[in-house]
């Protein structure tokens, strides 16, 4: 089936550093991904839809400026989480559409972002 | 707005036991069901999915009936194994908007013994 990768699986940084966290199809080309944060013993919260080629479209309430998603390549999205500080340690996790694909998610391994 | 409530876990059951994961939704419209597992150390997999009323989805032993009247969508499975330890996730996709759209439950993690 199609896969999807996620890198890294686990980053530590201090606070005010900006992150970057990749979202790979490796053998798929995804037009749509998309990112959610999840909580520990919460729910998976779509954060962003990101479209290849144009600007991604963010949920009520995330802010633009302190996540940046770029979807560059039909293989690649990657989010920047800018200035980290300890309340944005959690776990972040990609999904893509396969183009033509019907609408089903294949989902990356998450990545694990710890904030000092 | 869409919600999914699923049952708090741990669940932990012996091998061969009877498993249910209970799912609820709250929804405007007919969404789409879907229960998604993820397995240790790997990503979410679409494990099932009903699209209307009635409709019931089941692999690998597993199967979901799509209860428009209860609005649910509980998961099953008559005999669990000790590779079906997972976390099991419950999630919808309201009919009309974008069809990749998903909102998730909790997630329930299950913990079968030997």
């Amino acid at each position: 089936g199609a896969v999807v990768s996620q890198h890294p699986s686990r980053v530590i940084c201090k606070s005010g550093t900006s992150v970057k966290i990749e979202c790979r199809s490796l053998d798929f080309q995804a037009t749509t991904m998309f990112w959610y944060r999840q909580f520990p013993k919460q729910s998976l919260m779509l954060m962003a839809t990101s479209n290849e080629g144009s600007k991604a479209t963010y949920e009520q309430g995330v802010e633009k400026d302190k996540f940046l998603i770029n979807h560059a390549s039909l293989t690649l999205s990657t989010l920047t989480v800018t200035s980290a500080h300890p309340e944005d340690s959690s776990f972040y996790i990609c999904s893509a559409a396969l183009a033509g694909g019907g609408g089903e998610l294949f989902f990356g391994e998450g990545s694990r972002l710890t904030v000092l | 707005g869409n919600s999914v409530t699923q049952m708090e876990g741990p669940v932990t059951l012996s091998e061969e036991a009877f498993l249910t994961i209970n799912c609820t939704y709250t929804a405007t419209g007919y969404p789409s069901l879907f229960w998604y597992v993820q397995y240790p150390g790997e990503g979410l997999q679409l494990l099932l999915k009903a699209t209307k009323a009635d409709d019931k989805g089941s692999n690998k032993g597993f199967e979901a009936t799509y209860r428009k009247e209860t609005t649910s969508f509980h998961l099953e499975k008559g005999s669990v194994q000790v590779s079906d330890s997972a976390v099991y996730f419950c999630a919808l996709s309201a009919r009309g908007g974008s069809n990749y759209k998903l909102t998730f439950g909790k997630g329930t993690l299950l913990t079968v013994n030997p």
